[in-house]
């Protein structure tokens, strides 16, 4: 069976500090990952993937198979990054998603 | 470009009324089509998804019933609501050549 673990529900920082939001899963086979993002009275929408390999809104993420992780990072988080955030994988067929439990980012001015 | 329409956005009900939610997708043809719910305290479930008309999954055992009547319209459906049925629930749909998923903006349903 596939999991996703976040295990911060809420995470808080101040305006210009880094941020890393973390996630684990569990997964037999090769996985995709991926990180959603909501914003407030908006879509959740999708943020990066780890196959693109690309920083979207200064955020990274890096796949590490050895220890099933795939945290995702900013080194000056901003106000604007407040929202909630889930790490999802993507294993089976059929592009269904195993969605972890959302972390809740608040950055402070 | 594509779009998808979910309502209602809020749904009050109370217990042992029926439930219907529809979601609709415009700009793009035979996509996959999914129902996610995200309960209290928990993240987001899939509960059913479609890969053509007619053609319904179900991940999780429950009290509701998915249906895909045209290729572009996926209704989540209750006979009789339970307490425990009270959640968010999104429709979402993925392209066959792409692996990025696109929600709707979500009903939140409350049973009473």
């Amino acid at each position: 069976a596939q999991r996703v673990t976040q295990p911060e529900k809420l995470l808080s920082v101040f305006k210009g500090a880094p941020v890393e939001l973390k996630c684990n899963y569990s997964y037999s086979g090769s996985p995709e990952l991926f990180w959603y993002v909501q914003y407030s009275r908006q879509r959740l929408q999708l943020l990066l993937r780890h196959i693109s390999r690309e920083s979207i809104k200064g955020f990274t993420a890096d796949l590490n198979k050895g220890e099933t992780s795939f945290h995702l990072k900013k080194p000056f988080a901003q106000e604007e990054d407040s929202a909630m955030y889930y790490c999802a994988l993507s294993g089976t067929s059929y592009g269904k998603l195993t969605f972890g439990q959302g972390t809740i980012l608040t950055v402070h001015p | 470009s594509q779009t998808i329409h979910q309502w209602p956005a809020t749904l009050v009900q109370p217990v042992g009324s029926p439930l219907s939610l529809e979601c609709t997708v415009e700009g793009t043809s035979n996509p996959n089509l999914y129902w996610y719910r995200q309960a209290a305290g928990r993240g987001l479930q899939l509960l059913f998804y479609s890969v053509g008309i007619g053609q319904i999954s179900s991940e999780v055992p429950q009290n509701l019933s998915a249906s895909r009547p045209q290729d572009r319209q996926f209704i989540l459906s209750s006979k009789k609501l339970l307490l425990s049925d009270s959640g968010f629930y999104l429709c979402a749909w993925l392209g066959r050549e792409n692996t990025e998923a696109f929600f709707g903006q979500g009903t939140r349903l409350t049973v009473v």
